[in-house]
């Protein structure tokens, strides 16, 4: 059975670091591009960016809204993605969901439950 | 602002079919066969419901289809339940972009 568990989020304030997981199991994680995708408290969806497999590079795209800001790293012997977010604004609190994908024609089919972030002072 | 534009919500009694439309441009939804559609329950993570303008996951009632004129995408619910009461998201890849869009989300209101 393939499960994402994200962890790490919390209370931070302003202008201060944060690191999400993404702990996965039940697929080979190493195949798959991982994405982050976070939900504003009552708002809609928005992708954060995402980290190709090796195969592709491992490298990585960014929203223009968190760029220069945050990271996604990922680390295959263990099954875990990260999210790294540095200089942290009041509008980056949100819900923060890890999924698996995205696929070719762009779906992500598993995500995990999500972890909330709340930027406060 | 969205990209990808839904109706902020749409209603229906048990029974009924309802429609809910994502309009885009010819660099997304127009240009690709890329998009997918999201259920989203209150407090829950998103879950798949088409993908591929019309196709959908093992498991997704086959009350749910998706289709696609021109720019416009659209999901439809056939018979409606009051477990589908709930948030909805298209989704496309875009050429615009090195990232996908969403749509601002339709909140379904089963009466």
């Amino acid at each position: 059975e393939v499960q994402l568990v994200e962890s790490g989020g919390g209370l931070v304030q302003p202008g201060r670091s944060l690191r999400l997981s993404c702990t996965t199991s039940g697929f080979t994680f190493g195949d798959f591009a991982m994405s982050w995708v976070r939900q504003a408290p009552g708002k809609g969806l928005e992708w954060v960016g995402f980290i190709r497999s090796k195969t592709y590079g491992g490298t990585t795209e960014y929203a223009a809204s968190v760029k220069g800001r945050f990271t996604i790293s990922r680390d295959d012997s263990k099954s875990i993605a990260y999210l790294q977010m540095n200089s942290l604004k009041t509008e980056d609190t949100a819900v923060y969901y890890c999924n698996r994908g995205p696929a070719t024609t762009w779906y992500s089919y598993y995500w995990g439950q999500g972890t909330l972030v709340t930027v406060s002072s | 602002q969205s990209a990808l534009t839904q109706p902020a919500s749409v209603s229906g009694s048990p029974g009924q079919s309802i429609t809910i439309s994502c309009t885009g441009t010819s660099s997304d939804i127009g240009g690709y066969n890329y998009v997918s559609w999201y259920q989203q329950h209150p407090g829950k993570a998103p879950k798949l419901m088409i993908y591929d303008v019309s196709n959908r996951p093992s498991g997704v009632s086959n009350r749910f289809s998706g289709s696609k004129s021109g720019n416009t995408a659209s999901l439809t619910i056939s018979g409606l339940q009051a477990e589908d009461e709930a948030d909805y998201y298209c989704s496309s890849y875009t050429s615009s972009s090195t990232l996908g869009v969403f749509g601002g989300g339709t909140k379904l209101t089963v009466l």
